[in-house]
């Protein structure tokens, strides 16, 4: 059972700070890695892919993945009260396979 | 160039009855997938496409359910018999399918309600 680990939150961080996502996963074939943003009601906006170690950096987001630890994370730099939504983590193996999500961590920027 | 589309955005069905969803994908993407989410949970895979061949279903995917994609673009999401345990949101996503890239983008979503 291919299972992705997420906390779920709350995640509350002050305007301007930086936010912290974290994922664990526990298939090790996994080789594709991304995160998506959703809005409450909406479906899920991906914001950034990762395919090998160490960090991807795009805007204020910064991916980074360690697969000796089977471990993601997303940064985002000076947090924005838009950015308040749930970050939902997703892995898949190799071949274009689905993806496996985790149940998102929810994050509120206070203004 | 536009993403992916599905239609309806909501359905509320009566239990018993029977749905058909529709998913038209980005154009030049050749892999389609469709995903359940309900609340608090992550989206969590039914099955795939490539063109128009079915490559795998989940274990999700009771006999209630059908998927196809005829000419291996706009895919359809039937529910015989819906539940009240049907009711969530379906997701359709799209992806370009070759080489390693295996980004997926999501459409807007068809929430059921099954009463």
């Amino acid at each position: 059972q291919k299972e992705v680990e997420q906390n779920s939150g709350p995640l509350s961080v002050p305007e301007g700070a930086i936010a912290s996502l974290n994922c664990t996963y526990s298939d090790r074939g996994s080789q594709s890695f991304f995160w998506y943003r959703q809005y409450s009601g909406k479906s899920p906006e991906l914001i950034m892919s990762i395919y090998s170690n160490g960090d991807k950096e795009d805007g204020r987001f910064t991916a980074q993945l360690n697969k000796a630890s089977q471990y993601v994370s997303l940064l985002i730099r000076d947090s924005q009260p838009s950015d308040s939504a749930t970050y939902l983590c997703a892995v898949s193996g190799p071949g274009n396979t689905p993806l496996v999500f985790g149940k998102g961590t929810r994050l509120s920027v206070i203004a | 160039d536009t993403g992916v589309s599905q239609d309806p955005r909501h359905k509320i069905t009566k239990r018993g009855q029977n749905v058909t969803f529709r998913c038209d994908p980005i154009s030049e993407h050749n892999r389609l997938y469709w995903y359940r989410q309900t609340l608090g949970q992550g989206p969590e895979f039914l099955t795939y496409f490539q063109n128009e061949a079915q490559l795998e279903k989940s274990r999700l995917l009771s006999d209630r359910f059908s998927a196809e994609r005829p000419k291996g673009s706009f895919s359809t999401l039937e529910i015989q018999r819906t539940e009240q345990g049907d009711s969530a949101m379906y997701l359709c996503a799209s992806s370009w399918g070759r080489g390693g890239n295996n980004e997926q983008f999501f459409g807007p979503g068809t929430r059921l309600t099954v009463l």
